[in-house]
């Protein structure tokens, strides 16, 4: 067990749908990432959150949106779903340090069909 | 931004032999090296870092090279075991704004009994 929790494991849904996935950052962590993973993509950046605040955008669609809340917990909310929007997402989080490496949760496998 | 990539997207070994992952990254500013491994799912596990100012670092079984003059990382894992079998990723960031990890592409290790 990382520290770092994402639920739902496994999310199966039609296009055009929109879910939410969450994130419980590892104790202490003030820094959240998300990550989508696609077989022929591997791990793309999405969007971080420092305490409460976007602090960095990397190739996220204007489709999906991100917030942190008061406790910390990440959401990532998918919207107008897509085919290819199928993959797995994962949320990390980190410590203050820049030499931090991050603890990544074990996923969401998101299936649009 | 530059992205880090792999010269090797499988690479098989027999149980016992010494592994050798390549990466190479193109962002001369890059100065924070990570080393990730991944099982099948799984999310990526933090193995072994490096910073710019060193050009090695040992940790149990595994060892990381860097090479700044070439722009090239690599990963040395002695004795390989079959539970060494698994996806492995470069990652690197920079001290610059609030920058984050960016991933390589992922080189799959298959260990033989």
């Amino acid at each position: 067990d990382s520290g770092v929790t994402q639920t739902p494991k496994h999310l199966i849904t039609a296009t055009g749908q929109r879910v939410t996935l969450r994130c419980s950052p590892r104790s202490g962590d003030l820094s959240v990432y998300w990550y989508q993973q696609s077989l022929d993509q591997g791990l793309q950046f999405l969007i971080q959150y420092y305490n409460g605040e976007e602090r960095a955008k990397g190739n996220i669609l204007e489709r999906f949106s991100a917030q942190q809340f008061p406790d910390l917990h990440s959401e990532l909310n998918l919207s107008s779903l897509e085919l290819g929007d199928s993959a797995l997402y994962f949320c990390a989080s980190s410590g203050e340090s820049y030499s931090y490496g991050y603890t990544f949760g074990s996923g969401t496998r998101l299936t649009v069909v | 931004g530059e992205s880090v990539g792999l010269h090797l997207p499988t690479l098989s070994v027999q149980e016992g032999d010494n592994s050798i992952i390549n990466c190479a990254y193109s962002n001369s500013a890059s100065d924070y090296f990570i080393w990730y491994k991944q099982e099948s799912g799984k999310g990526p596990q933090f193995i072994i870092d490096i910073r710019s100012n060193m050009d090695k670092r040992q940790g149990q079984r595994v060892t990381v090279l860097l090479n700044k003059t070439v722009k090239h990382l690599s990963l040395q894992i002695a004795a390989t075991q079959p539970g060494d079998s698994a996806v492995y990723f470069c990652a690197e960031k920079t001290k610059a704004g609030y920058s984050t990890l960016t991933f390589g592409k992922g080189t799959m290790l298959l260990v033989s009994p």
